[in-house]
């Protein structure tokens, strides 16, 4: 069994500040993680994901995130934050080839002025 | 290449009322999944097809919905009698063929821009 726990269902940073949206996940196999960004009025797009390989992985946006094994972590980050990245963020994780993904609650990320 | 759609993008209805939604995937794409995601809550799994088959449906909450995929294109997902607690979010996604087994076979999946249901 899987599953994912988002901490922070809100989380308001300034513009230019540091991102930091949590994620902590459980799963009985070596994950897939994936982090997924939905802008209003738009789909779930994928901003990363971690398969195997290295364990900080970069995405787009300026984004990217580190899978911790000992402290089953998949922390997303971005060094500083724009306006445009206002949106909500969901965490994932995913077993082997086709299997269906398992999403944390989601954080809603607000960015000041 | 177009992405993957989803019709309608809202829909009202009256607890009891039937509706159905419509999920386009990307061409080509044998997987196709439904998710939900009810107000404020996580984003949960109702079925996957593999071209016309379900291959998984343990996310169905109850035979109230019922999902087809005739011909291994679109799909869609139907709610009779809908009730209140049907409301949210429904997300469809699909991605390429792929094998169930193995780290290598790691298919990425497309999500639509989801259909929100509200039952008054």
């Amino acid at each position: 069994a899987q599953s994912v726990t988002q901490l922070g269902s809100h989380v308001s940073v300034s513009e230019g500040a540091l991102v930091l949206l949590r994620c902590n996940y459980s799963s009985s196999v070596p994950p897939y993680l994936f982090w997924y960004v939905q802008y209003p009025n738009q789909g779930l797009q994928l901003l990363l994901k971690y398969t195997t390989g290295a364990t900080l992985v970069k995405g787009i946006n300026g984004f990217e995130a580190e899978f911790k094994k000992s402290e089953t972590s998949f922390h997303l980050t971005k060094p500083s934050a724009h306006m445009s990245d206002a949106a909500e963020y969901f965490c994932a994780v995913g077993g082997t080839g086709r299997r269906a993904l398992t999403f944390g609650s989601g954080t809603r990320l607000q960015v000041q002025p | 290449e177009a992405g993957v759609t989803q019709f309608p993008s809202h829909s009202v209805i009256e607890k009891g009322q039937t509706v159905t939604l419509r999920c386009d995937p990307i061409s080509g794409h044998d997987n196709l999944y439904w998710y939900r995601r009810v107000m404020g809550k996580e984003i949960k799994f109702l079925l996957h097809f593999v071209k016309e088959s379900k291959q998984d449906e343990s996310g169905m909450p109850n035979n109230r919905f019922l999902a087809e995929r005739t011909g291994g294109t679109y799909s869609t997902l139907k709610v009779q009698p809908a009730e209140l607690e049907d409301s949210g979010v429904y997300f469809c996604a699909s991605s390429q063929g792929g094998g169930l087994a193995g780290r290598s076979s790691y298919n990425e999946q497309f999500f639509g821009p989801g259909t929100r249901l509200t039952v008054l």
